[in-house]
């Protein structure tokens, strides 16, 4: 039961135009919701977060949009640059619990090819 | 500014074989985790700590036991490898509270 999915396993766009990942998500009780940016034998790195109190966030040319009522999030790279070419995932956490210690849930990834 | 560190990156295990992925922060964190990564499968998490001596179950523990003996140190022992635990580990850590996991480098593992 995948509770985060990306359902597009892969994504090319040219230099310079719009690239758009998708997430979507099953558990309303997700609080908090990441990006990571992946590239080949790398460790994931943080990119960019929101709260579930927010529907959008930028940072720089990436901007996370969330929309609770379709469990729904989308990331937007404007504009796109061949160094964003990597695997894209999605995280959701639930609210913290001590013993827990909030865990992340992650999407199946969604690889960017950027075009020159 | 080391992060957190995995040892060794890749390794080719036998059927049966048993090994151990290390795994060091440096950042005093108190989480740490161990996640492997299958395509299409994103990152599913194995075990985790929310502290040293305290350890717990994640989504895919079976073939897996850990340790944490110290706040720095959370090694991933596989016991009797198998093909299927054929995949890319990492490490994780952060804070307690918060929100931003940080990844070691992976740790590529084959097992035949």
């Amino acid at each position: 039961d995948q509770q985060v999915k990306q359902n597009s396993p892969s994504l090319s766009v040219q230099e310079g135009r719009i690239s758009i990942l998708n997430c979507d998500y099953t558990n309303s009780m997700f609080d908090y919701f990441l990006w990571y940016k992946k590239y080949p034998a790398e460790g994931p790195t943080f990119l960019i977060s929101i709260s579930s109190i927010k529907d959008k966030n930028e940072d720089g040319r990436f901007t996370v949009f969330l929309n609770k009522s379709a469990k729904h999030l989308s990331l937007h790279i404007v504009p796109s640059q061949p160094g964003d070419s990597a695997v894209y995932f999605c995280a959701a956490r639930r609210p913290m619990i001590k013993a827990a210690g909030n865990k992340l849930t992650f999407g199946g990834g969604t690889r960017v090819l950027v075009k020159p | 500014n080391a992060g957190v560190t995995q040892t060794p990156k890749f390794q080719v295990l036998k059927t049966g074989q048993s090994m151990t992925l290390q795994c060091a922060q440096d950042m005093n964190h108190e989480y740490m985790s161990w996640y492997r990564q299958d395509p299409g499968m994103g990152l599913r998490l194995i075990h985790y700590s929310v502290g040293a001596g305290i350890t717990d179950q994640g989504e895919v523990p079976n073939g897996y036991n850990v340790s944490r003996s110290t706040t720095e140190d959370f090694p991933l022992r596989l016991l009797s490898a198998a093909p299927s635990q054929t995949s890319v580990y990492f490490c994780a850590s952060r804070t307690f509270s918060g929100n931003t996991i940080y990844f070691g480098e992976g740790s590529w593992l084959t097992v035949v």
